[in-house]
């Protein structure tokens, strides 16, 4: 199975704040790459497939990069509705494997 | 719109079974890869199992191979988990999740339920 790592765990971060969250796959996974935002309570949304492309409805300081083995989601200004917590998963090949998400919190 | 329902959870004791439903609307199911994605309380997300369109190729995690059965019935537009031998580590919120689509042998949750809550406990 691809092993999904996600750093890092949890970051503290305050409102106008850049943030970078990377996820490594434990072989290539191509840019098969997609990240989900998840609030308490609720179901985890889509926010980058494809490793950098922006689904629909979704801000544009939420961007993805990379390839292969190495990924990152940037959040460029934090607003305060994106305190929640991050997942990466990669749509390479079953099974399909999450990352182990990454909590943002509040400064 | 695009709306997802799970129903069939509940309290389960350990080697006992329970089938989980979907049932979906608002979009064309038959033209969707779907899965179900599980979350235990206070963890994070882990894929179950996937199906294709067409039901004709199914896919399981590791950790449910042998035990859990995914499939569906298109002409009811709903998604089925038959789950049995449960044990207490299966105890999780199950979602089931459409794909988002336009990439082949491929699948991302474009789309999801709220959850059904699977309790597995004596």
């Amino acid at each position: 199975d691809v092993q999904m790592t996600q750093s890092p765990s949890s970051l503290s971060a305050s409102v106008g704040d850049r943030v970078t969250i990377t996820c490594r796959a434990s072989q290539s996974i191509s840019y098969f790459l997609t990240w989900y935002q998840q609030k308490p309570g609720k179901a985890p949304n889509l926010l980058i497939y494809a490793a950098s492309s922006l689904q629909s409805g979704v801000p544009s300081r939420f961007s993805g990069s990379g390839s292969g083995t190495d990924f990152t989601l940037t959040i460029s200004s934090l607003q305060p509705e994106d305190f929640a917590t991050y997942y990466c998963q990669q749509s390479y090949t079953t099974p399909y494997t999450f990352g182990q998400g990454t909590k943002l919190e509040i400064k | 719109e695009v709306q997802l329902l799970e129903s069939g959870g509940g309290l389960v004791q350990p080697g006992g079974s329970l089938r989980l439903s979907c049932a979906v609307s608002g979009f064309t199911f038959n033209s969707y890869d779907m899965s179900w994605v599980r979350q235990a309380p206070g963890k994070g997300l882990e894929w179950v199992s996937g199906i294709s369109s067409n039901g004709g190729a199914t896919y399981y995690a590791g950790s449910v191979k042998g035990r859990f059965t995914i499939s569906r019935d298109n002409s009811k537009n709903t998604l089925f988990l038959q789950m049995s031998s449960l044990r207490a580590d299966d105890t999780a919120l199950y979602y089931c999740a459409k794909d988002r689509g336009g990439y082949s042998n491929s699948w991302s949750g474009g789309n999801w339920g709220q959850g059904t809550l699977v309790t597995v406990s004596s």
